[in-house]
């Protein structure tokens, strides 16, 4: 079945830029997702991909796409205190069986 | 829109005892997911329902965990009788053609 990777920790520097990585195995997934969780809240949907687009740019948050890769990235542009959070990768197969497979999320942490 | 609503948000139990989580989705999503969230398997799918009928729930750990939808606008989990490693966070997220949205999420603690 459909697996998703990603590191488990980033460290950055405040006003730097984070690039948060993830692969996914599901060439087929049809929507990508990021989704931001703060400490003791729930998961937050920061923007998605759909698989026929290579880039989406959203405020500070840019998405890229490597399909061929099977290669997702997330660019925190200007990283603040409040990016600190953990960051989940999500690839999902509409085709399939529309489920949505996680990854253990990329806990990034901002260096003064 | 109120977003995914949970309730309740905490829920301290007994071993043994019947836990009753609820969930009621944005208005006009299609399908909806019970996740689970642990420090040690992270974030898992439990079950999710599309248009009210259950499609997947492989990811229910075993029988004392069901889940139903009787109608578009209210879920259930159920742990029955509930153990101490069911302790998690039990987060509810609705569906729309591609954006899914979590609810705050139930934090169970069972002593």
């Amino acid at each position: 079945g459909e697996d998703v990777e990603q590191s488990l920790f980033l460290s950055v520097r405040e006003g730097d830029s984070s690039v948060i990585n993830c692969t996914y195995t599901d060439s087929s997934s049809t929507y990508l997702y990021w989704y931001k969780q703060e400490p003791g809240a729930g998961l937050q949907l920061l923007t998605y991909i759909f698989s026929n687009m290579d880039m989406k740019q959203d405020q500070r948050l840019t998405v890229l796409l490597n399909k061929k890769d099977k290669h997702l990235s997330l660019r925190i542009a200007d990283t603040q205190t409040g990016d600190s959070a953990i960051y989940f990768c999500a690839a999902r197969n509409m085709n399939r069986d529309d489920k949505i497979i996680f990854g253990k999320g990329t806990r990034l942490h901002i260096l003064p | 829109d109120a977003g995914v609503i949970q309730s309740p948000r905490h829920e301290v139990t007994e071993m043994g005892q019947e836990v009753t989580l609820r969930c009621k989705p944005i208005s006009g999503h299609n399908s909806l997911f019970w996740y689970r969230q642990t420090m040690m398997r992270g974030l898992e799918l439990l079950i999710y329902f599309n248009n009210n009928v259950p499609i997947d729930d492989s990811g229910m750990p075993e029988d004392r965990f069901s889940a139903k939808m009787p109608n578009a606008s209210f879920s259930t989990l159920k742990i029955q009788p509930s153990e101490p490693r069911d302790s998690a966070v039990y987060f509810c997220a609705s569906s729309s053609w591609w954006e899914q949205y979590f609810g705050p999420g139930t934090r169970l603690t069972v002593t």
